[in-house]
């Protein structure tokens, strides 16, 4: 069965540090895909950055990117210039390509300290 | 509509009484998903539905959980004879067809059953 982990179920980060969240996943699958979902206290799901599992080069978007460790099954998100806008629950999450539901961590809740 | 909707945002109920949860999907979104929040958990997969089928509903906890989809459109989530642990955000979410791996989600229902 595939699944997630997110060990961190917080962390607090100081306003323009950096941050990283961890998250580990099983699968045997070999093409899928992996996203960080951010939920504010709106609830609202919002996708922050996704991965091919087929891509080498680790995605990147503004000040959001990942570390892509496939043989490691590792999907890490680095956060740089915290601002309090970040303040939020971040959720790893995985999909198989060949599947249709998305598979879920537990959650990281990051606080923005200023 | 811009995006995903959900309706009612909060429904309190009765334990014993059923509920109905509806979502309207971005308009052309084939794919429509069904996930349960509980409280410090993640997101845990509960139906999909292709057009107005349903290939997958192996998330259903039990047989007082059901799912439609009319037009390939609206859905509604229909929980009988509701138990407290049935207590959660309900969340929506659509996309444009099967292969595209972005979800886009609504804001969530709070069910709270007393």
């Amino acid at each position: 069965a595939q699944t997630v982990t997110q060990s961190q179920p917080e962390m607090s980060v100081q306003e323009a540090e950096t941050v990283t969240l961890s998250c580990t996943y099983d699968t045997s699958e070999s093409d899928y895909y992996l996203f960080w979902y951010k939920q504010p206290p709106s609830r609202q799901m919002i996708l922050v950055i996704r991965q091919e599992a087929y891509k080498q080069q680790n995605a990147t978007e503004n000040r959001f990117s990942v570390n892509f460790q496939k043989a490691a099954k590792s999907f890490s998100l680095k956060i740089s210039d915290s601002q309090l806008g970040d303040a939020a629950m971040y959720f790893c999450a995985y999909r198989a390509q060949r599947d249709d539901k998305i598979i879920f961590g537990k959650g990281t809740r990051l606080h923005i300290l200023p | 509509g811009a995006g995903v909707s959900q309706s009612p945002s909060n429904k309190v109920t009765e334990k014993g009484k059923d509920v109905e949860l509806r979502c309207d999907p971005i308009s052309g979104h084939t794919a429509l998903y069904w996930y349960r929040q509980s409280l410090g958990q993640g997101l845990e997969f509960l139906i999909y539905f292709q057009g107005n089928s349903a290939p997958d509903k192996s998330g259903l906890p039990s047989d007082r959980f059901s799912a439609e989809r009319t037009g390939g459109s609206v859905s509604t989530l229909t929980i009988q004879r509701t138990q407290q642990e049935d207590s959660a955000v309900y969340l929506c979410a659509s996309s444009p067809g099967p292969g595209v791996f972005e979800q886009y989600f609504g804001p969530g229902t709070r069910l709270t059953v007393t």
